[in-house]
């Protein structure tokens, strides 16, 4: 099973800030998707990479495939991009064509005015 | 372009009665498709995944099962409802492994 961890758990920022989130996982993979969920429970994905980095708008993916590591950026943060942004590498588990994904617990982010 | 439509959006069920909830995706045919659950306050986890019609795969042992009667359908059931079963239901998909997957809207399910 692939075990995520991803740091930090909360963090409350100032509008403008750069932002870090992290994510470590512990079985090798091909790919990973960042995800974000707002408090209505919808999920949206934000990007699935498998190496290097991509940019989105105001938002940066890494993936460091050997080092097993991957980040999410956001510059000029917004009150909007208040969000929890999950990390989802695929599982490890799961075959036979698919790939079901096994999730980080997520990054409470609260961007204030 | 391919949507995926998911319902109901929520639901509260006595303990006991049974459930169904469906999913759908139009635009694309032979999907991947993925059911996970969103515990309170915990993370989102596999439920079911399945390659193609009738082909159904369980990641962990629970109190639900899950149908692919057509092609782009997926159905999650359960003969009855235990208080464990509350939470948030996604259905995702995506055109093969190593895929970007696409989320549905989700289903908030209350047990009570």
């Amino acid at each position: 099973k692939n075990e995520v961890e991803q740091s930090p758990q909360n963090l409350t920022a100032q509008e403008g800030e750069f932002i870090t989130i992290n994510c470590s996982y512990s079985v090798g993979i091909s790919a990973l998707h960042w995800l974000q969920q707002h408090p209505g429970g919808g999920i949206v994905s934000l990007f699935m990479l498998s190496s290097g980095k991509k940019k989105h708008g105001r938002l940066i993916a890494t993936i460091n495939i050997q080092e097993k590591h991957s980040s999410l950026h956001i510059t000029a943060s917004h009150p909007r991009d208040s969000a929890v942004y999950i990390c989802a590498p695929p599982c490890t588990y799961s075959g036979g064509g698919a790939d079901g994904l096994t999730f980080g617990k997520g990054t409470h982010l609260i961007i204030q005015p | 372009s391919q949507t995926i439509h998911q319902w109901p959006a929520t639901l509260v069920q006595p303990v006991g009665s049974p459930l169904s909830l469906e999913c759908t995706v139009e635009g694309t045919s032979n999907p991947n498709l993925y059911w996970y659950r969103q515990a309170a306050g915990r993370g989102l986890q596999l439920l079911f995944y399945s390659v193609g019609i009738g082909q159904i795969s369980s990641e962990v042992p629970q109190n639900l099962s899950a149908s692919r009667p057509q092609d782009r359908q997926f159905i999650l059931s359960s003969k009855k409802l235990l208080l464990s079963d509350s939470g948030f239901y996604l259905c995702a998909w995506n055109r093969g492994q190593g895929q970007p997957q696409h989320f549905g809207d989700g289903t908030r399910l209350s047990i009570l």
